[in-house]
């Protein structure tokens, strides 16, 4: 079974600044995807980035990049110059690899970006 | 816009009534996820389908049922309804493949009063 942690509470960020939201994982799987996803207050589920746990580099979307540490089974978000456009609650979530493979969520973090 | 399109947007219904939600993956993806969303839930995992045919079941009450039509689009059928079933209702699409990115839909928010 995989499990996901996010424990932050709110988080906050001054525009232009970066901000890391971390998410642990656990897993008994050798091969597994790791995902975030962002839920604006509108609702809809957007696809942020994605890291394969054999993948040898970080991870990066634009802005975006995963901070990867298998050994701590931690993947992290950093959003690099933040946007009013980024609050909103974001997602980590993973599954094993392998064809129809559900996802298990974390339960999310909220960020709110200060003009 | 993701691809993945859902109807309704928003569904207000009574106790002990059945409501079918709808769902139309992305061009090309077989594989066709629901997700329930509540507060005290969180995002979880209901059902798959992968090309018609049912491939994993999750946390889903034997109130609710799904099925993959032959063009790939896809319906939740939510029967019985109770207070508790209020909740956003995604689904999502993948494609095979190493990455399967799951694409999610706007979603279908069901309000039962």
């Amino acid at each position: 079974a995989q499990k996901i942690t996010q424990t932050q509470p709110g988080m906050f960020v001054q525009e232009k600044e970066a901000v890391t939201l971390d998410c642990t994982y656990d897993t008994s799987d050798q091969s597994y995807g790791l995902f975030w996803y962002k839920q604006p207050s509108s609702g809809e589920m957007i696809f942020l980035i994605y890291q394969g746990s054999y993948d040898e580099q970080n991870a990066t979307e634009g802005r975006y990049s995963l901070n990867f540490q298998k050994a701590r089974k931690s993947a992290n978000l950093v959003i690099s110059a933040s946007q009013l456009g980024d609050s909103a609650m974001y997602f980590c979530a993973m599954r094993p690899t392998g064809a129809n493979s559900k996802l298990t969520f974390g339960k999310g973090i909220t960020l709110s970006v200060r003009p | 816009d993701s691809g993945v399109t859902q109807t309704p947007k928003h569904l207000i219904t009574a106790t002990g009534q059945r409501v079918t939600l709808r769902c139309s993956p992305r061009s090309g993806d077989l594989s066709v996820y629901w997700y329930q969303q509540s507060l005290d839930q969180g995002l979880q995992f209901l059902i798959q389908y992968y090309n018609g045919e049912e491939r994993a079941k999750g946390n889903i009450l034997e109130r609710f049922s799904a099925q993959q039509f032959p063009d790939l689009h896809s319906e939740l059928n939510l029967s019985s309804l109770e207070l508790g079933d209020s909740a956003l209702y995604f689904c999502a699409s993948s494609t095979s493949g190493a990455q399967e990115t799951q694409y999610f839909g706007p979603g279908t928010r069901l309000l039962v009063l």
